[in-house]
């Protein structure tokens, strides 16, 4: 399988500051990655699809100016939410496209935003 | 639309029992289904893939069979334990639309020593 780690783990910021979310796949060269993002008791949000060197495709409802997403290489994706406020607040995922069309998650960020 | 449904919602059984978990879903052009577990406050782990070709998998305790036809898939847990306690998740991916995942709700399954 593929091995997906986040940083960081948690983060609590001000309202209107941005932050930014590392994802790597640590042993599989990943051209697919995801972001979900999941609130208290609900499945997982598919917010975006990224495919390595190029523009992510997002979720219907999901603003690309407020979470920006950069998959630069095939072993890092970063999400960045921009002038993040309380309603922001959430447990972020990613997710590696693996072999055999394989998903395989990373272990969360919970973002609180004050 | 793709919609998946996980029923029960929640279960609690004794430590031991052999239990299984449903899954079903409207369309059956998928590529594949897996299913997850996740414990709380952590990301999700996977614990079986079935290609759309296959009917079954195995790993350790655990079986996933898949009913294309029908929209069905369950999950087996033999022998259940404490830890097994935690949330699974169901979801199949779509030949179209990139290829996302589509979840179920999740089965909440506590197992009492």
């Amino acid at each position: 399988g593929a091995v997906v780690s986040q940083h960081p783990s948690w983060v609590i910021c001000k309202s209107g500051t941005s932050v930014k979310i590392e994802c790597r796949s640590l042993d599989f060269q990943a051209t697919t990655m995801f972001w979900y993002r999941q609130f208290p008791k609900q499945s997982l949000m598919l917010m975006a699809t990224s495919n390595e060197g190029s523009k992510a495709t997002y979720e219907q409802g999901v603003e690309k100016d407020k979470f920006l997403i950069n998959h630069a290489s095939l072993t890092l994706s970063t999400l960045t939410v921009t002038s993040a406020h309380p309603e922001d607040s959430s447990f972020y995922i990613c997710s590696v496209l693996g072999p055999g069309n394989e998903q395989f998650f990373g272990p969360g960020t919970r973002l609180t935003v004050l | 639309k793709q919609e998946v449904t996980q029923i029960p919602a929640a279960l609690s059984v004794p430590e031991g029992e052999n239990l299984v978990l449903n899954c079903s879903f409207t369309d059956s052009a998928i590529y594949n289904l897996q299913w997850f577990r996740q414990d709380p406050g952590k990301g999700l782990t996977s614990l079986l893939l079935i290609q759309s070709s296959q009917r079954e998998q195995t790993s350790g305790r655990l079986n996933a069979s898949l009913d294309k036809s029908s929209g069905r898939s369950t999950l087996y847990i033999a022998a259940s334990q404490p830890g097994d306690s935690a949330t699974y998740l169901c979801a199949v991916r779509l030949y179209n639309q990139g290829g996302k995942l589509i979840f179920g709700q999740g089965t909440e399954l506590s197992v009492k020593p």
